[in-house]
């Protein structure tokens, strides 16, 4: 089956920028996303990529696809103590339902 | 407000005692999914439902059961809980069609405990 893969933990200094990656595996997907879970809440979704884009920013957001890599990483420029989450990578397959996998999640912690 | 919401939030049960976790999402999302959270696992998808009186398993459906009898509700049954279903629960849901991100809207979870 499809597995979705990331580090488990990021501290970063405020005002620094952070880098989140991901690798998958499924050559199939449609869509891959960037959620994001902050204590005691379920996931939001923060961005997303077609896999047809290679980039897409979105302000202080910046989501990069390499698809021959199958990686994925989230920047975060200006990283603020309001970023401290939890973010799930996610990719979508091309199958009859749509599925989605997520990742392990990785714990972004921001250091004042 | 559109939203995705799940009951209870918290629970403390003990082994072998059936109990219900209700879903109810009020944006006519024909597809619905639950999952669990633990800790350096992720997310992983239990059962979901492509719409009324269409559900399949997911990746760990041993031990759930699901129904979905009207749209909007996707309640989700343990008949017999056990302490590895110990877990934190989302229910989520997602319109269909080719115009659409695929972007899920989750509840706010539901921290389950098994003694």
């Amino acid at each position: 089956g499809e597995d979705v893969e990331q580090s488990l933990f990021l501290s970063v200094r405020e005002g620094d920028s952070s880098v989140i990656n991901c690798t998958y595996t499924d050559s199939s997907s449609t869509y891959l996303y960037w959620y994001k879970q902050e204590p005691g809440a379920g996931l939001q979704l923060l961005t997303y990529i077609f896999s047809n884009m290679d980039m897409k920013q979105d302000q202080r957001l910046t989501v990069l696809l390499n698809k021959k890599d199958k990686h994925l990483s989230l920047r975060i420029a200006d990283t603020q103590t309001g970023d401290s989450a939890i973010y799930f990578c996610a990719e979508m397959d091309s199958g009859g339902y749509q599925k989605v996998t997520f990742g392990t999640g990785t714990k972004l912690q921001v250091i004042p | 407000e559109a939203q995705v919401t799940q009951n209870p939030r918290y629970l403390i049960t003990v082994t072998g005692k059936k109990l219900t976790v209700t879903c109810s999402q009020n944006m006519n999302h024909e597809y619905m999914s639950w999952y669990r959270q633990d800790p350096g696992l992720g997310l992983r998808q239990i059962y979901y439902s492509m719409n009324v009186e269409a559900t399949d398993k997911g990746d760990v459906p041993e031990g759930y059961k699901v129904s979905r009898k009207e749209k909007r509700n996707f309640p989700l049954i343990l008949e017999s809980p056990s302490p590895n279903q110990t877990s934190l629960y989302f229910c989520a849901s997602r319109g269909q069609g080719i115009v659409t991100s695929g972007e899920l809207f989750f509840g706010e979870g539901s921290r389950l405990t098994v003694l």
